[in-house]
């Protein structure tokens, strides 16, 4: 058990539809970040946040966006779902946004678009 | 533009059989190189970092390695436990940006 959770494990929603990912970060972790991973992309980094700023974008769509909270944890939000966006996503968390160990992964929230 | 390439894509190994996969990078100025392993379903664990050319770690059976462009992930004496994917990443900003490879399955056969 990595110490990061996730919910929900499973979603299963429809074309054109909102989902809100929701993660919690180890304790003390100040850094939160959002990766995708689907059969034929493996793992993507979609963005980073430290201590409820944003400090790292990588390949994220405009139909999705993110925030962390003042108590830490994150909400991935994706909206206008596409059959595309069909993939498991993963928190990470870490304590700094520099050199040390790596981040440490949670269990993932499966989406299905139907 | 960074790169992590993994080979081979899948190994399958006989219990006790010694092997290693392979990590090349293309990542200007890195700044870590990590290993995680990744059973189906699950969210990636975390094994090791290495951060210069030289580096070695050891955890249990695997040892991990690191050259300029490369790194190995070496498994001594596999037991079927070991089986899993193995996930690569590069990155040359901190944390802040991990590039991954798409991972070596193994498979350990009794």
């Amino acid at each position: 058990d990595s110490g990061v959770t996730q919910t929900p494990k499973h979603l299963i929603t429809a074309t054109g539809q909102r989902v809100t990912l929701r993660c919690s970060p180890r304790s003390g972790d100040l850094s939160v970040y959002w990766y995708q991973q689907s059969l034929d992309q493996g793992l993507q980094f979609l963005i980073q946040y430290y201590n409820g700023e944003e400090r790292a974008k990588g390949n994220i769509l405009e139909r999705f966006s993110a925030q962390q909270f003042p108590d830490l944890h994150s909400e991935l939000n994706l909206s206008s779902l596409e059959l595309g966006d069909s993939a498991l996503y993963f928190c990470a968390s870490s304590y700094g946004t520099g050199d040390g160990p790596g981040q440490y992964f949670g269990p993932g929230t499966r989406l299905t678009v139907t | 533009e960074d790169q992590v390439t993994q080979s081979p894509e899948a190994l399958r190994l006989q219990e006790g059989e010694s092997s290693s996969l392979n990590c090349s990078y293309t990542v200007s100025g890195l700044r870590g190189l990590f290993w995680y392993r990744q059973d189906p379903g699950k969210g990636p664990e975390f094994l090791f970092t290495l951060y210069s050319a030289g580096e070695e770690k050891e955890k249990e059976r695997l040892k991990a390695t690191l050259t300029k462009k490369e790194s190995f992930l070496h498994i001594t004496a596999p037991k079927p436990e070991d089986s899993a994917t193995y996930l690569c990443a590069a990155s040359n900003t901190g944390f802040q940006k991990l590039v991954f490879g798409t991972g070596t399955r193994l498979l350990v056969s009794p």
